[in-house]
């Protein structure tokens, strides 16, 4: 599986864009980028999943390079509740087999007042 | 539609003691996933399920750690006997098994604390 590189932690004010980057160099053309989160005492929850075409849903938008090598999840308006840890994920179609989730240690973003 | 299901919410044990974890997946999801997450990392799979089979368990330390889903629905995890780096959050998920991308929809979690 395609590992990814994730900066440790971010921090963003409330009412701003948070831009979250997510370098995938190694990835292959069946594999799907997802973004999930994590607050804190809860398990992690989806936020979005891309292949090529850039994603947008009532969360957040998903942006993929053209060369598929990096991605930018962009919260538009973030809010103090959006304080948690973001995993950049990459993983198979299903085609290939069944999905797995390789999760590593996100990106901890904090989002003040 | 209700979320995926876990319990107990917490769990104190001494090592060597033996501990179980259930789950209720979401109603008609095929796929279920156990997993552990360590303080401070990020959730690492324990063993798939499709259905009623094992469709991976190769992280799973099967010296201790065991789990059934049996009718393919509910799923229990247990762990015997404890070790001391046992203790973690152990998470299930759910998904439909369908689509070529497939996202999982995790429960709140059992908090393991092996003294």
């Amino acid at each position: 599986d395609a590992k990814t590189t994730q900066p440790t932690s971010m921090d963003c004010a409330e009412g701003r864009a948070a831009n979250l980057p997510c370098n995938h160099s190694t990835i292959s053309g069946n594999e799907y980028v997802y973004w999930y989160r994590q607050i804190h005492s809860q398990g992690p929850q989806y936020i979005i999943h891309g292949l090529k075409n850039n994603e947008t849903n009532e969360m957040a938008s998903l942006i993929i390079t053209e060369d598929r090598k990096s991605s930018t999840l962009i919260l538009p308006h973030a809010t103090l509740r959006d304080t948690a840890v973001y995993y950049c994920i990459v993983s198979p179609s299903r085609d290939t087999g069944f999905q797995k989730l390789v999760f590593g240690t996100g990106t901890r973003l904090l989002v003040s007042p | 539609e209700a979320g995926v299901a876990q319990s107990p919410r917490y769990k104190i044990i001494e090592k060597r003691q033996s501990v179980a974890f259930w789950c209720n997946p979401i109603s008609g999801h095929a796929t279920l996933y156990w997993y552990q997450q360590i303080l401070g990392q990020g959730p690492k799979l324990l063993i798939q399920f499709q259905n009623n089979g094992v469709v991976d368990d190769s992280q799973l330390p099967k010296d201790r750690f065991s789990a059934e889903r049996l009718k393919g629905v509910d799923s229990t995890l247990k762990i015997q006997p404890a070790k001391l780096e046992d203790s973690a959050v152990y998470l299930c998920a759910s998904s439909s098994g369908q689509g070529r991308a497939d996202t999982q929809y995790f429960g709140p979690g059992t908090r393991l604390t092996v003294l």
